[in-house]
C-alpha cells in the first residue's frame, strides 16, 4: 500500500465548477498535511497547510480526519488557471521529509 | 511564503561530466534543505536530507558518491552530479524547510532540469 494515494484522475471540469479532491494515508503517525499545485515541468508550490479543524483560502477549502486519515480540498468556482496537478503531501515528523502522493490532474475547461 | 532560487534552470552537458546545482534560500536561513528528483509523469522522490553543517542523509537507493551533497551555509545547499550518465536525466529540485506556527512548511525552489547526452 501506499503512504499517500491520490486519484490519478484526471478531472476534466467545466469553467465554475466545484471540485473535490481526496486523498488517503497511512501512516497514523503523520504530524501535518500540505496540499501543493505543480504546474507542467515547474516545481512545486504549496497552496495551503491542512490543519485538524478544516481551513478555507477564498475559493479552496481543505478538511482533514485523523480517524479516517483522509484529507480532501475542495475547488469552487473553478477557474481555468486551476489546471494543474494537485499534490497531497504528508509529513509523519514535523520538518522531517515530505510523502508525496502521486498527484491529481485537474483540467478547467472553458 | 519563503523564496528558494535554484541555479543553473536548465543544463545540457555531456556523458561523464559533472554538474554542479545550487540551492539558496533568499529571505531566510536554511538549516535544512532537501532534494528530490522527478521523472516525466512521475511523483517527487526525495534523495537526500541537506543539513547545514554535517554531513546529508541520504535516501535508500542513492549514492551519495555519485550525488555529492554540501550544506556549507544557512543559506546555500549545493548538490554535484557526478560522472553523468544519460539516465541522471531528470528535473532536480531542492527545498526548504521554514518554521511555520507549530510546524514546519517546505517551499521548493524553481527545478534544474539536466539533461545527460
Amino acid at each position: 500500500r501506499k503512504e499517500v494515494e491520490q486519484d490519478p484522475g484526471p478531472f476534466n471540469v467545466p469553467e465554475g465548477a466545484t471540485v473535490a479532491f481526496n486523498c488517503t494515508y497511512s501512516n497514523s503517525a503523520s504530524q501535518s498535511f500540505f496540499w501543493y499545485r505543480q504546474d507542467c515541468r515547474k516545481e512545486p508550490k504549496l497552496l495551503m497547510s491542512v490543519y485538524s479543524s478544516g481551513n478555507e483560502d477564498g475559493r479552496f477549502t481543505a478538511q482533514l480526519n485523523r480517524a479516517s486519515q483522509y484529507i480532501s480540498l475542495l475547488i469552487r468556482d473553478s477557474k481555468l488557471s486551476d489546471s494543474a496537478t494537485y499534490l497531497c503531501v504528508v509529513n509523519v515528523f514535523s520538518g522531517g521529509k515530505l510523502i508525496f502522493g502521486q498527484g491529481t490532474e485537474l483540467s478547467v475547461k472553458p | 511564503g519563503a523564496v528558494v532560487s535554484q541555479h543553473p534552470s536548465r543544463v545540457i552537458c555531456k556523458s561523464g561530466t559533472s554538474v554542479k546545482i545550487e540551492c539558496r534560500s533568499l529571505d531566510f536561513q536554511a538549516t535544512t534543505m532537501f532534494w528530490y528528483r522527478q521523472f516525466p509523469k512521475q511523483s517527487l522522490m526525495l534523495m537526500a536530507t541537506s543539513n547545514e553543517g554535517s554531513k546529508a542523509t541520504y535516501e535508500q537507493g542513492v549514492e551519495k558518491d555519485k550525488f555529492l551533497i554540501n550544506h556549507a551555509s544557512l543559506t546555500l545547499s549545493t548538490l554535484t552530479v557526478t560522472s553523468a550518465h544519460p539516465e541522471d536525466s531528470s528535473f532536480y529540485i531542492c527545498s526548504a524547510r521554514v518554521r511555520a506556527n507549530n510546524y514546519y512548511e517546505q517551499y521548493f525552489g524553481p527545478g534544474t532540469r539536466l539533461t545527460v547526452t
